[in-house]
Parts: C-alpha cells; structure tokens; sequence
C-alpha cells in the first residue's frame, strides 16, 4: 500500500518550453504533498510542500513563478516547469505523507529525469 | 530535526553483513531515527525506524545505543542490490505534517 506513481520517468524539452510532471497517490487520499529537486551526486532537496487546495509553500530560493505546483485533489499533484532552461536540468521527486501502521510515512514516486535541451 | 553524522561511503562484500552507523547526539527524547535509502535514479525508500528499542523487519535491523545518541543499520547479507545512499533522519512525530530533510547520506557500495 501506500503507493505514489510519477509520471513521465523521463523528459526531454527544448530550452523555453512547459513540462508538466505528476504525481499519483493509488491507494490513498495525500493530502500533503512534497517536490524535491535532485542534482548529479547531490542529495534531494526540497522545492515546496503542497498541500491539497490551497497553494503551494515554497523553500527559500526556489522561484514559485517557474515552478508552478498545482494540487487539486487528494491523489494529484502536478508541477509544471515553466520555460524551461538548461539548469534546470535534474531529477524531480515527489513525496506524500500517508497515515499507515506507524502512525504515518512517507513514499516517494519513482523520480523524472528533466532534461532541457 | 536532530543533526545526524554519516560516513561518506562504505564498501561491503556480497553475503556479508552491511553495518550503517549514524551519530545523532543532539537527538530529543520524542525524536525517532528513521532509515531510508535511495537506488540509483530512483525514489526514496522507507528501511525501517525506531525510538528507544531495536527493531528489524524484513529489510534489515536498526540498532538504538543506550544513551541513544548513535544508530546501526544492519542489512544481514548484503546483496548488490542493496548499493544505495542510504540516508539517516531524526525526527518527531510532531513534525508529521512537514517533508522530510535529507543530508548527504551514506553511499554503500556491494561487490561481488
């Protein structure tokens, strides 16, 4: 149980263009959801915590304009990378938080790999 | 959240016994120790947490000192699946509602 699904596992867009990528929760309602952004032998750090209808809290440094976190229901959360640039290139990780056995848990999507060309 | 000290990276054969080693010092009274681990180019995955007691699972076993200011991660018989960051995070239960930070982490490298 417990399960979120991340989709695209990939990407690849030109330099100036949108990417979307989601976040599923299959067998829960998440009502929190997180974004981490993970550069090449660097831990994940975070982007923002969403939290479902209402917007998004984003960590120091992190742009809210071009990291747009849209969490609409209780099993998806979107963000979308707007005009996308070479440095932003870097795997994208979603996380929610889910009352389980131990009172509550993490799980983590699979991960997408952005690269803009 | 507790700061927590990891070894930068570890090596271990194939079968043998992987033993982590977290220092957590500063850690509160209410402040659990949670273990994940992160595969190559995947997402994180929970191993297994405790508060005072050890504990295992099917995974692998967390051992808590005493004076609980360090840890052990015990994977039993490491395979070369089991070549992660693996990552060691203090945290209350009152902090339920925010994310998870991660530090460095200790990269386990399994040969054959």
């Amino acid at each position: 149980g417990a399960v979120v699904s991340q989709h695209p596992s990939w990407v690849i867009c030109k330099s100036g263009t949108s990417v979307k990528i989601e976040c599923r929760s299959l067998d829960f309602q998440a009502t929190t959801m997180f974004w981490y952004r993970q550069f090449p032998k660097q831990s994940l750090m975070l982007m923002a915590t969403s939290n479902e209808g209402s917007k998004a809290t984003y960590e120091q440094g992190v742009e809210k304009d071009k990291f747009l976190i849209n969490h609409a229901s209780l099993t998806l959360s979107t963000l979308t990378v707007t005009s996308a640039h070479p440095e932003d290139s870097s795997f994208y990780i979603c996380s929610a938080r889910y009352i389980g056995d131990v009172a509550y848990g993490y799980t983590f999507g699979s991960g997408t790999r952005l690269t803009v060309v | 959240d507790a700061k927590t000290t990891q070894p930068p990276s570890m090596d271990c054969a194939e079968g043998r016994a992987a033993n982590l080693p977290c220092n957590h010092s500063t850690i509160s009274g209410n402040e659990y120790v949670y273990w994940y681990r992160q595969i190559h180019s995947q997402g994180p995955q929970y191993i297994i947490h405790g508060l005072k007691n050890n504990e295992t699972n099917e995974m692998a076993s967390l051992i808590i000192t005493e004076d609980r200011k360090s840890s052990t991660l015990i994977l039993p018989h490491a395979t070369l699946r089991d070549t992660a960051v693996y990552y060691c995070i203090v945290r209350s239960a009152g902090q339920a509602g925010t994310a998870l930070i991660f530090g460095k982490g200790t990269t386990l490298s399994v040969s054959s």
